[in-house]
């Protein structure tokens, strides 16, 4: 799997839009971006994921770049209850065989402030 | 419904002493994963099942971990002679089956050996 790069923390205001980048150069064209977010004292929760195209799904949008080597969470009103450290994930997905599992990485912690 | 379900929630042991941790799964989710995740740190995969089949356990740090998953459903994670360094938050996660890669995690088990 590719690995991800993310900035370790991000504050934004509550109500506003939270733009949370990863950069994946190395990604491969069978890669499949993925988004997870863990909440404090919770486990991990799938946001959203895609291949090539823009997504969207009534928690967030995920833009990925023409060349795919980045990528952008959007939250597009974030709330105080969106505090948590956001994991950007790429990897082989739908493959023949057995499911694989995730790596993760640091990820970002989002802080939104009221 | 039900999501993925872990217990006990808490768990303090003495240095030496045996563990063992359970997961209870989605119902019908043939795929079941074990992260172990240090404070600070994103999870880190154990372990895999794919009904009652450990498929990969190539992520147990030592001998004294040890995972079962006999009926396919209900997996428990056993760790034998605890140490300082096992103490960590231990997730299960469970995903349709192979080809549906999103992973529903449980809540975590947070072990503190003493």
């Amino acid at each position: 799997d590719a690995k991800t790069t993310q900035p370790p923390s991000m504050d934004c205001a509550e109500g506003r839009a939270a733009n949370l980048p990863c950069n994946h150069s190395t990604i491969s064209g069978n890669e499949y971006v993925y988004w997870y977010r863990q909440i404090h004292s919770q486990g991990p929760q799938y946001i959203i994921h895609g291949l090539k195209n823009n997504e969207t799904n009534e928690m967030a949008s995920l833009i990925i770049t023409e060349d795919r080597k980045s990528s952008t969470l959007i939250l597009p009103h974030a709330t105080l209850r969106d505090t948590a450290v956001y994991y950007c994930i790429v990897r082989v997905s739908f493959s023949s065989g057995s499911a694989r599992q995730l790596t993760f990485g640091s990820g970002t912690q989002l802080t939104v402030l009221p | 419904g039900a999501g993925v379900s872990q217990s006990p929630r808490y768990k303090v042991a003495k240095r030496g002493q045996d563990v063992a941790l359970r997961c209870d799964p989605i119902s019908g989710h043939v795929s079941l994963f074990w992260y172990q995740q240090a404070l600070g740190q994103g999870p880190e995969f154990l372990t895999y099942f794919q009904n009652e089949a450990q498929l990969d356990k190539s992520g147990l740090p030592s001998d004294r971990f040890f995972a079962e998953r006999p009926e396919g459903s209900v997996s428990t994670l056993k760790i034998q002679r605890t140490q300082q360094e096992d103490s960590a938050v231990y997730l299960c996660a469970s995903s349709l089956d192979g080809v549906q890669e999103t992973q529903y995690f449980g809540p975590g088990t947070r072990l503190l050996v003493l």
